[in-house]
């Protein structure tokens, strides 16, 4: 059964310092999301991506974060200067098969940022 | 503020017995609602979706959605140890597209050996 991939599980960076989260979404699916979740809170929408452009993006991406596609497979989180605040799970999803289906969104696996 | 409100618990029930979980919504334009499972430490895995009002199941599970009462709920009949996890409610406002899913902060359900 196809997932999505995620890559690195674990990822510990200082303060200030430039981190690249990497997803592999569902190959024939369409739509791509990132989320966070702080340890003991809620999953966060955090930016969707569609035709290689931002669809939608919540008031946590600000700034120092940006996505891209850059090649036909990886879709990319990058956080410019990395804060304390930012220690999270980072759970790349993908939706929405290519000629039709639903909204279902399935996650990957997660990257445990820690910033110190 | 979309908000998805669930009881975080926990919910404690014996093996082999059903498990209940609710969720209340505030954006009476969702029109998408899922139930996610969360392992400590894993990602979300989709357990149903449902999109109109009633009851859908599948296997051990039931959704229920009460678009009038926005309310959507889960239960899990023949409750197995396995079956200890948070469970997640998220709605969408769309049923085809991209939007977010706003997520509920989750039911922990510990089932008791």
């Amino acid at each position: 059964e196809p997932e999505v991939t995620q890559t690195p599980s674990h990822q510990v960076t200082q303060m200030g310092q430039e981190v690249i989260l990497r997803c592999v979404p569902i190959s024939n699916h369409l739509y791509f999301y990132w989320y966070r979740q702080i340890l003991g809170q809620k999953v966060e929408f955090l930016v969707s991506f569609y035709n290689n452009e931002i669809s939608e993006k919540s008031e946590i991406f600000d700034d120092q974060f940006s996505v891209e596609r850059p090649d036909g497979s990886n879709f990319t989180l990058k956080i410019r200067s990395t804060k304390l605040e930012d220690s999270a799970m980072y759970f790349c999803a993908s939706s929405r098969l290519v000629g039709g289906g639903t909204d279902t969104q399935y996650f990957g696996p997660g990257t445990r940022l820690t910033v110190l | 503020q979309k908000e998805v409100e669930q009881n975080s618990g926990p919910l404690s029930v014996p093996e082999g017995a059903i498990a209940s979980l609710n969720c209340t919504y505030s954006d009476r334009g969702s029109q998408s609602f899922f139930w996610y499972r969360q392992y400590s430490g894993k990602s979300p895995e989709l357990i149903m979706s449902i999109y109109s009002n009633g009851d859908k199941e599948d296997g051990r599970f039931t959704a229920q959605l009460n678009k009038a009462s926005q309310y959507v709920s889960l239960l899990i009949r023949d409750s197995q140890p396995s079956d200890s996890a948070t469970y997640l409610c998220a709605v969408t406002e769309e049923v085809v597209g991209n939007t977010p899913l706003v997520f509920g902060k989750g039911t922990r359900l510990s089932v008791i050996a």
